[in-house]
């Protein structure tokens, strides 16, 4: 079974800071990761995803995220922290089974200080 | 393009009453899933279809009936509701094509009160 850990319910930068949201996970065979990001009343929107090609991987508006495997770990950044990027974001993990169902963590909201 | 159509967005139920929140999706995906998105909790999968005629509990099924008789709809009933049930539900999809790398596609949201 997978299970996805989002560490921080709350994170608050100052605008053009580093924005660091922490995701670790729990899978017994290797697995797809992805970011999602849900602004207010709204559905989710896919920020990005790793499917065991490159651990670096970059997604839409600057953000990027890099798998550790020895970690666990898939940790979401982006160097420098826009007014609309405050949002929440979700972490997921799933199998490279295509019956795999896809698992959700807790989410972290962003905030983002002038 | 629709991509994936959840109805209704808002319902006011009482207890005890019954309910089918509907989705459909019009990308031919073969992955359907319904979640319900509470503060503090993430989004929990309750059901989930890897294609027709096939349905998988998720985290949190109890309450909960879904069947896909269809590729296009998925919906999710609620027999006898209760004021646990209050959430959002998102519905969401995904095209399999042989492997588990696509994204999900969401609903905009069911705004659901039970009372």
């Amino acid at each position: 079974a997978q299970s996805v850990t989002q560490l921080g319910s709350h994170v608050s930068v100052s605008e053009g800071a580093l924005v660091l949201l922490r995701c670790n996970y729990s899978s017994s065979v290797p697995p797809y990761l992805f970011w999602y990001v849900q602004y207010p009343n709204q559905g989710l929107q896919l920020l990005l995803k790793y499917t065991s090609a490159a651990t670096l991987v970059k997604g839409i508006n600057g953000f990027e995220a890099e798998f550790k495997k020895s970690e666990t770990s898939f940790h979401l950044t982006k160097p420098s922290a826009h007014m609309s990027d405050a949002a929440e974001y979700f972490c997921a993990v799933t199998t490279y089974s295509s019956a795999s169902k896809i698992i959700f963590g807790s989410g972290t909201r962003l905030s983002i200080r002038p | 393009n629709a991509g994936v159509t959840q109805t209704p967005k808002f319902q006011v139920l009482k207890t005890g009453q019954s309910m089918t929140l509907q989705c459909a999706q019009d990308m031919n995906h073969e992955y359907m899933s319904w979640y319900r998105q509470d503060p503090g909790m993430g989004l929990r999968l309750i059901h989930y279809s890897v294609g027709a005629g096939i349905t998988d509990q998720g985290e949190v099924p109890n309450g909960y009936n879904v069947s896909r008789s269809t590729t296009e709809d998925f919906p999710l009933r609620l027999l006898s509701a209760a004021p646990s049930q209050t959430s959002v539900y998102f519905c969401a999809s995904r095209g399999t094509s042989g492997s588990n790398t696509g994204e999900l596609f969401f609903g905009e949201g069911s705004r659901l009160t039970v009372l």
